[in-house]
């Protein structure tokens, strides 16, 4: 079975300052992982996966397989950054089952 | 507006009635999901469908129901033994491994 989860149901920060979300991850096999944001009155999109190795508005995210963790990060937060946060699982192979954790709602304060 | 349509936005039923709701897609993606999305809860996967003429169960299949007869659509039916159908419901279409999924505008079903 797959499962994500991400601890924090909220996060608040100040503008400037650095931002972390954790996500760790159980599964299997070899898990291909994104994280999705969702701003407030849009649909949910894709920020990152991790297949890239991109930074995309400042945040990154490094897999680390022997933690399990896919944490999304970025050195200053700017206030609109603050959205839902989905941390996204998708099974290796060739079952496409995609997972979502609970999420984190980030708010950035000014 | 994305190529995925879902309809429509806001669907109203009485207990014990099934209800479909509808998901198009052009973007003739292989790959179909439906979500359920609950404050506190994120997005709960229900069924799924990799191609046409097949699909498997999610975590919370109970009291739903799918087809995929074209590669297009991929509707989801909530049957009267759901026992919370009041909810948002996202539909999603993906291709192969390491693409990104895109998501639909969602319905919104209430069920009085």
């Amino acid at each position: 079975a797959q499962r994500v989860t991400q601890p924090e149901k909220l996060l608040s920060v100040f503008k400037g300052a650095p931002v972390e979300l954790k996500c760790n991850y159980s599964y299997s096999g070899s898990p291909e992982l994104f994280w999705y944001v969702q701003y407030s009155r849009q649909r949910l999109q894709l920020l990152l996966r991790h297949i890239s190795r991109e930074s995309i508005k400042g945040f990154t995210a490094d897999l680390n397989k022997g933690e399990t963790s896919f944490h999304l990060k970025k050195p200053f937060a700017q206030e609109e950054d603050s959205a839902m946060y989905y941390c996204a699982l998708r099974s290796g192979g060739s079952n496409y089952k995609l997972t979502f954790g609970k999420g984190t709602l980030l708010t950035v304060n000014p | 507006d994305g190529g995925i349509t879902q309809s429509p936005k806001y669907l109203f039923r009485k207990e014990g009635q099934n209800v479909t709701l509808s998901c198009e897609q052009n973007l003739n993606h292989d790959a179909m999901y439906w979500y359920r999305q609950d404050p506190g809860q994120g997005l709960r996967l229900i069924y799924y469908s990799q191609i046409v003429n097949d699909f498997q169960k999610g975590d919370i299949a109970e009291g739903y129901s799918v087809s995929r007869e074209k590669k297009e659509s991929f509707p989801l039916t909530v049957t009267s033994a759901q026992k919370n159908p009041t909810a948002f419901y996202l539909c999603a279409v993906a291709t192969d491994l390491n693409t990104e999924a895109f998501f639909g505008q969602g319905t919104r079903l209430t069920v009085v």
